[in-house]
Formats: structure tokens, sequence, C-alpha cells
């Protein structure tokens, strides 16, 4: 069955880093886009970052833009988000979250990791 | 960017009632909508998508309408484990930017 498990979360410090990773399981990896989505405590959702088949195509939301690199290994079936210079506001629960192939709604979710910023 | 805007924010009912929620968006997006259901301290899950197919495992009492701007999530006959939050969500085409809804909190009367 599918699987998406993250881990990486915790608490940091303003300014500084944090590298969150999604393993997963269960399907062909290399044959779905993957997605960031975070979601701050009490609030809805919002799209991080987003990353294709090979990694040859990466998006991010403005927000995050200069901070956030997301990366994948197809060979280790994993997706990352090393977030750099963290602020009080990216203070969330992220998500990785798989996209149906040829569809563009995420059919797969992870349970999420606490990313908490602050000093 | 597309907005996407629901509403209710908050729909209190009864079980046993219809729920019928609302999501806009601010621009056509075809029939390229998708909705989630979250309950607390859960991933969200998804319920329908390309705005009226159930996803898999998802009970026919869902069902999903619309099209262009204006959609519809109804839920026939609420049962204790449908109050949840739920939220609308569409992609733009290429670069691949999604929007989420604000949100509509389903709530029991």
């Amino acid at each position: 069955q599918v699987q998406l498990v993250e881990s990486g979360g915790g608490l940091v410090k303003p300014g500084g880093s944090l590298r969150l990773s999604c393993a997963a399981s269960g399907f062909i990896f290399s044959d779905h886009y993957m997605t960031w989505i975070r979601q701050a405590p009490g609030k809805g959702l919002e799209w991080v970052s987003f990353i294709s088949y090979s990694g040859s195509a990466i998006y991010y939301e403005d927000s995050v833009m200069g901070r956030f690199t997301i990366s994948r290994d197809n060979a280790k079936n994993s997706v990352y988000l090393q977030m750099d210079s963290l602020r009080a506001e990216d203070t969330a629960v992220y998500y990785c979250a798989r996209e149906k192939r040829r569809g563009n709604f995420f059919d797969y979710w992870g349970q999420g990791t606490l990313v908490t910023v602050s000093s | 960017e597309i907005v996407l805007t629901q509403s209710p924010a908050t729909l209190s009912l009864s079980p046993g009632e219809r729920a019928t929620l609302s999501c806009r968006a601010s621009q056509s997006v075809a029939n390229f909508l998708a909705w989630y259901q979250q309950k607390p301290g859960q991933a969200p899950r998804l319920l329908i998508y390309d705005a009226s197919n159930r996803a898999t495992g998802i009970p026919a009492r869902f069902s999903g309408s619309g099209s262009g701007t204006d959609f519809t999530l109804t839920i026939n006959s609420l049962e204790p484990e449908d109050f949840a939050v739920y939220y609308c969500q569409q992609r733009s085409n290429w670069p691949p930017k999604y929007t989420f809804g604000q949100g509509t909190k389903l709530e029991i009367k």
C-alpha cells in the first residue's frame, strides 16, 4: 500500500535550518510529482513546493523562494525539503503529498511533521 | 493567482441532515477542482477530484458538482464521522501553483 512518512521536524531558532525528509513506498516513486504542503497551527493548508518526476522542474510558493530547496532521490524513493533562514511564520505541520499521475490533485498524504521556529 | 473562496466558514448541522458546501474560484478552473476532508490531528484525505469523481473508498453520500468557477460538495445524511473541516483545491496548469480554499468547518449542531 502507498505510504508517505515524513521526518526531520523539530524546534529551531529563527534564522536556523532544518531538513525534512519524506520516505515513499508502495508505488513507483519516479512516476509522480511530489509536493510539500504546510499548515500553521489552527490555520488552513498552504502549498509550499513542487518537484517533477526527475527533479528537472521545481517551483516554490513566493514566501519560501530563496530560503527553501526541494529535491528528490528516486533511487531512495525520497523527497526532501531543506529549509534555511527560518522565520516564526514558517511554524507549521509540513506534509508531503503525492500528486495523482496525470491528475492535479493529491491522492496520498503523509502524516506530517511539526516544525516550530521559536527562540 | 486563482483564489478559492469557500462558504460558509462554519456549518452547524445534525446527523442525518444534508450538508452543502460551496467553493468559488476567482477565474475558471474548468473541472479541475478537488475536495479534501481533514479531522483534528490527521492529514487531509482526498474525497472528490475533477469536481465530481469520488476517490477510492469514499462513501456514496459524498458528491461533488460544478464547473468553471462554482463548485459544490454535498454530503447526504450526515454521519457522526463526517464532522470535520473541508477544503477545496485547484492547480494552475503550468507552472504548477496550487491553491486551497480557507476551509469550511462542519460541526455538530
